[in-house]
């Protein structure tokens, strides 16, 4: 099973949608997680934390399920500029220090 | 701002030549990381560092070498290039603390023929 693992998608909305990406992770002891966003044919950056009571950031909101080992984020009102790639990520401690595992992401296209 | 970058944002390279990728953070970033990314593969890790001079084995190591001689440089190193290893190469540096942002850079295009 892979460590941390997202619908590829693409998912197709139209603007001032609603939509909901998931993400799944293996490891029971990760301790961190966070939303990155990534533009066509550009480096992710940071879109957001992940917090064990959901968070929300404007039109964004992060939720968490630790018994589940779930990770949700849920954009509203969707603007073309959402247009890209949500890449989901967890932090987990290893022997020699620890990893950020990047899930392969999803693809989010808003039409107008 | 946060600045990270690269050495060339595109590199044709022939197989079995010795590539360098350099990487140069501007926000005295203690950890810095370099990825590699594929299509249906996404980031995958290949070396990190904590600090000068030490370095760690990422997911991939293997064809891959690093060196970190000063703190806000990190060098990606293909001792002898292969086609497989044609691909994105992401740097990124962050604080010590792991759960803080990690900054990427624009990425390199290697293509190795």
């Amino acid at each position: 099973r892979k460590e941390v693992e997202q619908d590829p998608g693409p998912f197709n909305v139209p603007e001032g949608a609603t939509v909901a990406f998931n993400c799944t992770y293996s490891n029971s002891a990760s301790q961190s997680f966070f939303w990155y966003r990534q533009d066509c044919r550009k480096e992710p950056k940071l879109l957001m934390s992940v917090y064990s009571s959901g968070n929300e950031d404007g039109r964004f909101t992060a939720q968490l399920n630790r018994a589940s080992q779930y990770i949700s984020l849920l954009i509203r009102d969707s603007k073309l500029s959402d247009s890209a790639t949500y890449l989901c990520v967890v932090y987990t401690a290893r022997n020699s220090g620890y990893a950020l595992n990047f899930g392969k992401g999803t693809s989010l296209l808003v039409t107008p | 701002d946060v600045k990270v970058t690269q050495s060339s944002r595109y590199l044709v390279k022939r197989t079995g030549e010795k590539v360098f990728l350099e990487c140069v953070q501007d926000m005295d970033h203690e950890n810095m990381f370099w990825y590699r990314q594929d299509p249906g593969l996404g980031l995958r890790l290949i070396y990190f560092s904590y600090d000068v001079k030490m370095k760690e084995k990422g997911d991939i190591p293997e064809g891959y070498s690093v060196s970190r001689e000063k703190k806000e440089r990190f060098s990606l190193i293909l001792e002898s290039a292969s086609t497989n290893q044609t691909s994105m190469y992401l740097c990124a540096s962050s604080f010590r603390q792991a759960y803080r942002e990690q900054y990427f850079g624009p990425g390199t295009r290697l293509t190795v023929t």
